[in-house]
């Protein structure tokens, strides 16, 4: 079965230091993996796509085949960074139609 | 020159009661879709629709309907509502939604339901 997992809760670091949030996936196909953000009071959006290869806002992640794995890295957090952060697995159901599957998400707390 | 928008933001009634959240996009989208955000912030999809049509339907109460009146418009009417629906309900939006390539869903604000 499909799934998303991110092991963290809660991730609680100060400013400055880097994080890394942790996202594994099971899929049996090619993934296709995104991560969204929702900060306080505000509605979810993408903050990036594995096939975009890009950086934004500071934050990377590198999809990992072997390890099933699409961490969400920031070399030095700021305070905000500070929000919800989901991890997402696009899977094309029959018929063709995409599909997100999300992680619980896990909330990033950056502290002054 | 809101994307995607809801109605209401806030939803507050009583068990029982049958209710209804209204969802538009203006971004020439031809999917959209339904989201359940529980009280643990878990994130599931609750439907899609395609150019007005359903194409998916996950397990879902059947007091959960959805309508498109048109690509532009998906809303989402509750009947008997029950303490469990308490949650915040998000709608999105894509380009397409079909095909094998994966794309940015575009989230509405939310409708943060509360059944007493």
């Amino acid at each position: 079965a499909q799934r998303v997992t991110q092991p963290e809760k809660l991730l609680s670091v100060f400013k400055g230091a880097p994080v890394e949030l942790k996202c594994n996936y099971s899929y049996s196909g090619s993934p296709e993996l995104f991560w969204y953000v929702q900060y306080s009071r505000q509605r979810l959006q993408l903050l990036l796509r594995h096939i975009s290869r890009e950086s934004i806002k500071g934050f990377t992640a590198d999809l990992n085949k072997g390890e099933t794995s699409f961490h969400l890295k920031k070399p030095f957090a700021q305070e905000e960074d500070s929000a919800m952060y989901y991890c997402a697995l696009s899977r094309v159901r029959s018929g063709g139609y995409n599909k997100l599957i999300f992680g619980a998400g896990t909330r990033l707390a950056v502290h002054p | 020159d809101t994307a995607v928008s809801q109605t209401p933001k806030y939803l507050v009634t009583q068990m029982g009661n049958d209710k209804s959240i209204k969802c538009e996009q203006n971004l020439g989208h031809d999917t959209m879709y339904w989201y359940k955000q529980d009280s643990k912030k878990f994130l599931k999809i609750m439907f899609s629709y395609n150019n007005k049509e359903l194409i998916i339907n996950e397990t879902v109460p059947n007091r959960f309907s959805p309508k498109s009146p048109d690509k532009a418009h998906l809303n989402l009417h509750i009947n008997s509502l029950e303490l469990g629906d308490s949650a915040v309900y998000f709608c999105a939006s894509s380009q397409d939604g079909t095909g094998y390539s994966p794309e940015t869903q575009y989230f509405g604000p939310g409708t943060r339901l509360l059944v007493l």
